[in-house]
């Protein structure tokens, strides 16, 4: 069973760069597109981006400026790298799967809490 | 970029009762549209692709219906362990966006 388990910093100050990690566990990172999503406090669900596990990315226009993911197929890992952020960046983080064959997201992550606050 | 509206935002009932949710595209998605359950502290589950398909292992209580910009979600007989979030999720093209949520609370 394909498992994701996100990890880094719960507090972020603002103006720094937010790094998260999800550590995928019971299957390869090959072959399939990561991305990363959030859900900032009372709010819904947002796509930051993905990558496909060659290295090729697509971000979401609203944070494209700030973003950057990247994968490490040798420790079946990748990661997120939110630069400047702000309390507005506050939320739960989920990395996720999208299914082989399917445009849907499979597998989950439990999330991680990252707080920007000084 | 696709906006995607749930109705309604929040929805109580009783167990065993029959609940529908709704979500509408700001243009057409085709069939490109997803369901997902949340439960706080907990990994979301994937339960309906593709508007109508429903994924591997969720009970057939839920079902989905839809097509182009109108998209329903239903749970024929609620359990308890139902009463949670539930969002919408067009996968028609990025940026890939959710539906706002509909959270479902005990009556």
């Amino acid at each position: 069973q394909v498992q994701l388990q996100e990890s880094g910093p719960g507090l972020v100050e603002p103006s720094e760069t937010l790094s998260l990690t999800c550590t995928v566990s019971g299957g390869s990172i090959s072959s399939y597109y990561w991305s990363w999503i959030r859900q900032s406090p009372g709010k819904g669900l947002e796509w930051i981006g993905y990558v496909y596990y060659s290295g090729s990315t697509n971000y979401n226009p609203s944070l494209k400026s700030r973003v950057t993911i990247s994968v490490d197929t040798s420790k079946n890992q990748f990661s997120l790298n939110l630069s400047s952020v702000t309390a507005a960046d506050t939320a739960v983080y989920y990395c996720a799967r999208r299914g082989y064959s399917g445009y849907y997201f499979e597998y989950w992550g439990q999330g991680a809490l990252v707080t920007v606050s000084s | 970029d696709i906006q995607m509206t749930q109705s309604p935002s929040s929805l109580s009932a009783f167990v065993g009762d029959r609940v529908t949710i709704t979500c509408r595209a700001s243009q057409s998605v085709n069939s490109y549209l997803n369901w997902y359950q949340l439960k706080p502290g907990k990994a979301p589950k994937l339960l309906i692709y593709g508007a109508s398909s429903l994924y591997s292992g969720v009970p057939s209580r839920f079902s989905g219906s839809g097509s182009g910009t109108d998209f329903t979600l239903t749970i024929s007989s609620l359990q308890p362990e139902d009463f949670a979030t539930y969002y919408c999720q067009q996968s028609y093209t990025t940026p890939y966006s959710f539906g706002q949520g509909t959270k479902l609370e005990i009556k």
